[in-house]
């Protein structure tokens, strides 16, 4: 099976743009999280998406959001980027239900100049 | 709040030795504790992970120790390679139908000596 993949890999953005990164999981996984890894803050938790539903959600600002679409596929947005949004962002996928095993994608590095 | 404990922050181990990772919980709602590896410009790779009715498991070089009365987890690396060399991330989650949000501990960032 191929694993998780995120798109794109790299990214420079200024501050106040908006992006949108991608996320493909693992076929047959229907649960999609995404994690933010800064090396101050470590691996943080963003939000959970279950069948296009979201199912979790970690302590960021709503300028942080999400959406699942019916392939199990899912994409996150940032808006009114700032400096310290600069960081890696990884996408993990599970079955979602019978398994609580995630696997990540190798992320995608955003660089807020 | 930190609700995951991580420690130490890096480790320096020789060829053949044995890397020793500890974590502490404090949400007793957890009840899946998996460990991940990362290498430099990669996405955490699930290496092995226990339930709390295990006091330990083994896969290959790799040994988990799980202590639920004192809330604390362990991973241990036998006989140490150059190739482990990496990130090492303690995690843990209720999941179930709350979802599947993982608690991650700050990480250990291991060395191996040849």
């Amino acid at each position: 099976k191929a694993g998780v993949t995120q798109t794109p890999r790299y990214l420079i953005k200024t501050r106040g743009q908006q992006v949108t990164l991608s996320c493909s999981p693992i076929s047959g996984h229907r649960s999609v999280s995404w994690y933010q890894q800064t090396p101050g803050q470590g691996l943080q938790f963003l939000f959970e998406y279950f069948s296009e539903t979201q199912r979790n959600k970690g302590n960021f600002p709503g300028r942080f959001s999400g959406r699942q679409f019916s392939n199990s596929r899912s994409e996150m947005n940032v808006s009114t980027l700032e400096l310290g949004d600069s960081a890696l962002y990884l996408c993990a996928s599970s079955i979602g239900t019978t398994s609580y095993e995630q696997y990540f994608g190798p992320g995608t590095r955003l660089t807020v100049t | 709040q930190q609700q995951v404990k991580q420690s130490p922050q890096s480790l320096i181990v020789q060829k053949g030795g044995i890397s020793i990772i500890n974590c502490a919980y404090e949400n007793t709602a957890f009840d899946y504790f998996p460990w991940y590896q990362q290498f430099p410009g990669k996405g955490p790779a699930l290496l092995i992970a226990i339930r709390p009715d295990v006091s330990e498991k083994k896969e290959g070089r790799v040994t988990i120790s799980f202590n639920k009365s004192a809330k604390q987890f362990s991973l241990h690396i036998m006989d140490s390679q150059p190739g482990d060399s990496a990130t090492y991330f303690c995690a843990a989650t209720t999941g179930g139908a709350a979802g599947n949000k993982l608690t991650f501990g700050g990480g250990t960032r291991v060395l191996v000596k040849p």
